[in-house]
């Protein structure tokens, strides 16, 4: 089955700079990948996703970017405010009846 | 409002107790998981059902058991209760049951057992 590894596990980076989370996954049939945000005592909430056939995509501060060759992807944050602290998670699927793999999450905290 | 509700939505346990935990959601989503988080182990899938009538195992199934009588209600139950299962416990739910769609999550229920 599928595999999805994301690092770091924890991040911390000043107020205005960018922040970069990396995913790989091991099933070569994936071709979803969707990033979860979880603030503090919330539930996980979708935030941007990208499909197999596209290698990036933008959603004003935020970015996610595919190699599907090197089986990896990323979620790009800019211009980093205190408000994107959270806990990130990456996940993959495919178009099968197979559910959401997810990453182990990486902690951001960004500094005022 | 649509979207999903969980019950309860905290709780203190026993070991050897029995416990359900309940899902319930609004907008005829065909496929409904649970999951739970631990720190430092993200969201592990325990079941999860493509439609009314079916259901799956995930990655940690054990233990833990669900049923799927129709389209809105997707419980949980813990027969007999341990305290490795002490966590966070989601619901969520997608249009789909392809792995390829957005999920809804409940707001969670946080179990510890004694």
């Amino acid at each position: 089955g599928e595999n999805v590894e994301q690092h770091p596990s924890t991040l911390s980076v000043q107020e205005g700079d960018s922040a970069v989370i990396k995913c790989t996954y091991s099933d070569s049939a994936s071709n979803y990948f969707p990033w979860y945000k979880q603030e503090l005592g919330k539930r996980p909430q979708l935030i941007i996703d990208i499909r197999s056939n596209v290698g990036e995509k933008k959603d004003q501060r935020i970015a996610v970017t595919l190699n599907k060759t090197a089986k990896h992807f990323s979620l790009h944050i800019t211009e980093t405010q205190p408000e994107d602290s959270a806990v990130y998670f990456c996940a993959a699927a495919n178009s099968g009846n197979t559910p959401l793999v997810f990453g182990k999450g990486t902690r951001l905290s960004v500094i005022a | 409002i649509a979207g999903i509700t969980q019950a309860p939505t905290s709780q203190i346990l026993a070991a050897g107790r029995r416990m359900t935990l309940r899902c319930t959601q609004d907008m005829r989503h065909n496929a409904m998981y649970w999951y739970r988080q631990d720190l430092g182990l993200g969201l592990r899938l325990i079941h999860y059902s493509n439609t009314a009538g079916t259901t799956g195992k995930g990655e940690v199934p054990d233990g833990y058991s669900v049923s799927r009588a129709n389209t809105d209600d997707f419980p949980l139950t813990l027969a007999s209760a341990v305290p490795s299962q002490t966590s966070v416990y989601f619901c969520a739910s997608s249009a789909q049951s392809s792995g390829a769609n957005v999920l809804t999550f409940g707001a969670g229920s946080r179990l510890t057992v004694l």
